[in-house]
């Protein structure tokens, strides 16, 4: 099983500024990753497929890039509703996996 | 408008057995493979079943093999999870998810709102 790991785990900033959330891969997953954001009481929305393509809707202050094991999503200027929890997931080895999250909070 | 309305979930005893359902709306859904994924209380997402847009082929994660079938009525757009055998560990929100594909093994690009499943005696 591709364990993912996602750092931090908390990440207190305020709005404006910018986030870099990482997710790492026990092994090799290609480009097959995937970026969720996830507020309290919501399903999961699509952020980020294959790494790197913003899925439909997703503003562009959103980025993901990597491929191999490392990962990174972006977001280049909080709003105030970007603040949720973010979740990387593998799609390249069955089972597919999720990272824990990282949880973007208001400083 | 691409809509899933999961539905079925309830309290159960341990040992019991439930059956999901997801209606899809705005989409030709045997074109694409669905799946269920469950969050625990306060936890994280674990991916738990996946069926391609045919129903040809399916995959169970670890956790459920032997106790979970996923299945889908094409002709009447919905998706199935039959759990049976269920415990306290089952306990969750379980959402169903559309795939950008007809494999089983695409992106989940639209999810449900959820159903909530409580294992408990």
């Amino acid at each position: 099983e591709v364990v993912l790991t996602q750092s931090p785990a908390t990440l207190s900033l305020s709005p404006g500024e910018r986030a870099t959330l990482s997710c790492r891969a026990s092994q090799s997953v290609s480009n097959y990753l995937a970026w969720y954001q996830q507020k309290p009481g919501q399903a999961p929305r699509l952020l980020i497929y294959d790494a790197s393509n913003r899925a439909t809707g997703i503003p562009a202050r959103f980025s993901g890039s990597g491929s191999g094991t490392d990962f990174t999503l972006t977001i280049s200027s909080l709003e105030p509703e970007d603040f949720a929890v973010y979740y990387c997931q593998q799609r390249s080895i069955w089972p597919e996996t999720f990272g824990p999250g990282t949880k973007v909070d208001i400083k | 408008e691409v809509h899933l309305l999961e539905s079925g979930g309830g309290l159960v005893q341990p040992g019991g057995s439930l059956r999901l359902s997801c209606a899809a709306s705005g989409i030709t859904f045997s074109s694409y493979g669905m799946s269920w994924v469950r969050q625990a209380p306060g936890k994280g997402l674990e991916w738990v079943s996946v069926i391609s847009g045919s129903g040809g082929s399916t995959y169970n994660a670890d956790s459920v093999k032997g106790r979970f079938t996923i299945s889908r009525d094409n002709s009447k757009n919905t998706l199935y999870l039959q759990m049976n055998s269920l415990r306290a560990e089952d306990t969750a929100v379980y959402y169903c998810a559309k795939l950008d594909d007809s494999s089983g093994w695409g992106t989940a690009d639209y999810w449900g709102q959820g159903t909530l499943v409580t294992v408990s005696s």
